[in-house]
Order: structure tokens, then C-alpha cells, then sequence
């Protein structure tokens, strides 16, 4: 079955340390890609997202993800992590541009934690 | 704007109860959705509209209905809630994508226990 992938579920570190979460996706052909944050009691909010153009993508709060369509992947980084970044990520791709409604696919998720 | 508002924030049921989730958009956004929210599966799509009188299922839609009467409001409803339904639930909108994917907004969820 086609899917999102994120390959780690749970994520300790500590401040200054330096994040990448992983995401992959199974779909063929041309996706639009998505991370979003959910920090703790918090509705999902949007960190980036690529539609086309420039594969290094910045968003928010410092991260940035890139999208390598060669590998299907579009993984999310920070270089140094605060204690505020602790949140639950999610990958999401609409898989099919012909679903110009957007559906969106997500992955199960990483639980990242930030430790003074 | 308030952008995409649930009520309630909380909720128990017991088995067998019906309850209506209710999501309202200040937006004017086409496109509405449901999804479950469940550890270590993330979102899941339960069903979606992409305009007042319009709906259809996602991946999940077993145990729920949906209308969408308005462009602001989508409830859902569950007519016998079961066990398998405690979950974080959360709406969403986005405006219609025209060949350029928009981002969706999401409420803040609301979270079901069912006994």
C-alpha cells in the first residue's frame, strides 16, 4: 500500500544538539510535501512545505527540510534544538495532483524531546 | 478571524451514545475535512466536503456522518459511539487548490473517550 514513512518514532536530545527526522513516501509522480508541528496541548501547525522549485525548503522557528525525489524522501532538519522544540512532527504528502482537493496522507509521526 | 474553531474540547460517552463534533471556519474556505488523530498512526482522513451539499469518505469513515449544509460549518456525528472511537479528533480547511496546493489550517481537536 502506498504510505508516508518516518522512520523514527521517538527522538531524545538535548539543546544545541542537531535534529533530522526522516520522512519517505511511496507515491510516484509529482507530490506536494508537508511537515507539521504539534507541540504538547496544541493543534497542528505548519513548519514548510514544497510544491516545486528549490528542493532546500526553509520554514519556521529555523527548519528547513529537503526534498530528494530520487529517493522519495523529504526529511526535516534544525541545527540546534531548543527546549521549546519539543513536539510531536508529522510528514504529510498529498499524493496526487489530480486530487486538486488536497487529501492529505501523514505519517505516524515523531515524538521529539528537548532535554535542558 | 478565528480561523477553524471545535467544540467541544472534551467529551465522554458511553458505548451505544450518539454526539455531534462541531468544526465552523471563518475563512470561506471550499474544502473541509475530519481526521483521527491515534498514537503511532497519526492523522487519519475520516471524511471530507469540498463545498456546501458536497461530501465524501476518506480512509476511515465507518461509525461517522457528515453534511455540510454551509461553507463555514462541517459537524460530524457518531450514531453509536464505540470503544474503537476514543481518538483526538481534528477539522480542517483550506481554500481550493487550483492547480497551487494550499496549506490546511486545523482546529485545536477535540478528545473522545468512549466507554
Amino acid at each position: 500500500a502506498q504510505s508516508v514513512s518516518q522512520h523514527n518514532h521517538h527522538v531524545i536530545l538535548s539543546e544545541a544538539a542537531s535534529l533530522e527526522l526522516g520522512c519517505n513516501y511511496s507515491y510516484g509522480g509529482t507530490v506536494n510535501l508537508f511537515w507539521y508541528v504539534q507541540y504538547p496541548g496544541q493543534h497542528l501547525q505548519l513548519l514548510l512545505k514544497y510544491f516545486s522549485g528549490d528542493p532546500l525548503v526553509k520554514g519556521i522557528k529555523g527548519f528547513e527540510a529537503e526534498f530528494i525525489k530520487s529517493k522519495f524522501s523529504f526529511n526535516l532538519r534544525k541545527p540546534s534544538v531548543q527546549w521549546s522544540d519539543t513536539a510531536e512532527y508529522f510528514c504529510a504528502v498529498i499524493p496526487s495532483l489530480t486530487d486538486s482537493w488536497g487529501k492529505l496522507q501523514f505519517g505516524a509521526g515523531t515524538q521529539v524531546v528537548v532535554t535542558p | 478571524n478565528a480561523g477553524v474553531t471545535q467544540t467541544p474540547k472534551f467529551q465522554v460517552l458511553k458505548t451505544g451514545q450518539s454526539m455531534t463534533l462541531q468544526c465552523a471556519q471563518d475563512m470561506n474556505h471550499e474544502y473541509m475535512s475530519w481526521y483521527r488523530q491515534d498514537p503511532g498512526m497519526g492523522l487519519r482522513l475520516i471524511h471530507y466536503s469540498v463545498g456546501a451539499g458536497i461530501t465524501d469518505q476518506g480512509e476511515v469513515p465507518n461509525g461517522y456522518n457528515v453534511s455540510r449544509s454551509t461553507t463555514e460549518d462541517f459537524p460530524l456525528r457518531l450514531l453509536s459511539a464505540a470503544p474503537s472511537q476514543t481518538s483526538v479528533y481534528f477539522c480542517a480547511s483550506s481554500k481550493r487548490a487550483s492547480g497551487i496546493r494550499n496549506e490546511q489550517f486545523f482546529g485545536p481537536g477535540t478528545r473522545l473517550t468512549v466507554l
